[in-house]
């Protein structure tokens, strides 16, 4: 069974550039979930949806970071611009409902210059 | 807000050794989680646990929810090689409200 995928797995690019991370959750999973783990701060929740709308979306840290959920089994998430603090590794996660036990992508690891 | 503490922020066992780790929480969660992650992948759910005093077990890892709602712990018997990673905890409240909070997570290291 495919997990959720997320692309690109690494992405490097200078400061100032948008950076777009897409994701595509479990099939037939309605809940899907954005985080960014660093060292100092570990895993943090960034934003949620359910039934591709957005329930919570207090953990994204400034109106730089963006998220969208087009349809059920596409999300990106989009910083604009982008600042070297914004390096980490960004996961994705689905679930088959809200409430329900989160399933990992292998993330995207995001290096600002 | 709400913290998960986990600590040894690491554990050194050798192979063979049982090792537990223990997760609190400064408030009570309806959910608990345990994750493991690999390097350079996304955690892996290992086992959930909905009810307090629930004991669940996953081939060598056994869980348990604590009765006050406000602590678990993470048994792995005879470790093996592959064992390493770091484990992380997570409390939801359940219900509707899917955030997901985590512990810093204990990277644990198993000696051959």
């Amino acid at each position: 069974d495919a997990g959720v995928i997320q692309s690109p797995r690494h992405e490097v690019t200078e400061m100032g550039q948008e950076v777009t991370l897409r994701c595509k959750p479990i099939s037939g999973h309605n809940s899907l979930f954005w985080y960014r783990q660093t060292m100092m701060r570990g895993l943090e929740l960034l934003i949620y949806f359910n039934n591709n709308v957005p329930i919570d979306d207090s953990g994204m840290p400034e109106d730089r970071f963006s998220a969208k959920m087009p349809n059920a089994s596409f999300s990106t998430l989009k910083i604009q611009p982008s600042e070297p603090r914004d390096s980490a590794v960004y996961f994705c996660a689905s679930s088959l409902a809200a409430g329900q036990p989160q399933h990992f992508g292998d993330g995207t690891r995001l290096s600002i210059l | 807000g709400q913290q998960l503490n986990q600590s040894p922020q690491s554990m050194f066992i050798q192979e063979g050794e049982d090792v537990s780790m223990n997760c609190t929480s400064s408030s009570i969660f309806n959910t608990w989680l345990w994750y493991k992650q690999d390097p350079g992948e996304g955690p892996v759910l290992l086992i959930a646990l909905y009810k307090a005093g629930e004991l669940t077990s996953n081939g060598r890892l056994t869980a348990q929810f604590g009765i006050t709602r406000k602590d678990s712990f993470l048994n792995i018997s005879a470790s093996i090689p592959s064992d390493v990673g770091i484990y992380f905890c997570a409390g939801q409240d359940g219900g509707a409200n899917s955030k997901l909070t985590f512990g810093k997570g204990i990277t644990l290291s198993v000696r051959p």
